[in-house]
């Protein structure tokens, strides 16, 4: 059964620093893994999504890389900002058709 | 983008009440939608798989009875909390499944069951 693991669970950074989630996942056959963002008391969006025959995927100030033999994907923020605060969730899709989530990172940017 | 609505966007109803959350796509046609329940402090869990026309599946643990699934369309899902007791208070997000790949989310309902 596939589990997925966050590190670290918060985190709080001053503004302009460039920063490092990493999410790890237990069964490296994954169709593909995303990751999103949650803000407090609204749904998901999703940030990123890397197919399991891609390395990496790129958005902005977002970069996401994926190791699917070392079962491991790290989301890069660069230079964030307050309005990067948030949970960051990872998620590992086995099967095609639905995820299975990790616990998420509580980001905090000051300023 | 595409767009997932889900109404309401948060409810308090009286313990052994029903609840019904509905959930479309606005601008594509989802095959297979998906209700996830999260808890404060804990991940986001799936609770059922919902493919039009037919019964949703359900994840281990997820009451079958007490969370009834309506998936009528292809762009219309509904999720009825029956009899809800203060132990259902929880954010219920669904999510709809685009060409089976990218995953697209409701804005989430917060649920208080009093």
């Amino acid at each position: 059964k596939q589990e997925v693991t966050q590190i670290p669970a918060a985190l709080s950074v001053p503004e302009g620093e460039n920063l490092v989630l990493n999410c790890s996942f237990t069964d490296s056959a994954i169709y593909n893994l995303q990751w999103f963002r949650q803000d407090p008391g609204k749904g998901l969006t999703s940030l990123l999504l890397i197919q399991s025959s891609q390395r990496e995927q790129t958005s902005g100030r977002l970069n996401a890389s994926l190791d699917k033999s070392s079962g491991r994907s790290t989301l890069y923020i660069a230079a964030s900002q307050p309005g990067d605060s948030a949970t960051y969730l990872c998620a590992a899709d086995n099967y095609g058709q639905n995820f299975v989530f990790g616990p998420g990172t509580r980001l905090s940017v000051l300023p | 983008g595409a767009v997932v609505s889900q109404h309401p966007s948060w409810v308090i109803c009286k313990s052994g009440t029903s609840v019904k959350i509905e959930c479309r796509s606005l601008d594509f046609q989802a095959t297979t939608m998906f209700w996830y329940r999260q808890f404060p402090k804990q991940s986001l869990m799936l609770m059922a798989t919902s493919n039009e026309g037919s019964k949703a599946t359900y994840e281990q643990g997820v009451e079958k009875d007490k969370f009834l699934i309506n998936h009528a369309s292809l762009t219309l899902s509904t999720l009825t909390v029956t009899s809800a007791h203060p132990e259902d208070s929880s954010f219920y997000i669904c999510s709809a499944s685009l060409l089976n790949e990218k995953l697209f989310f409701g804005s989430g309902t917060q649920l208080s069951v009093l």
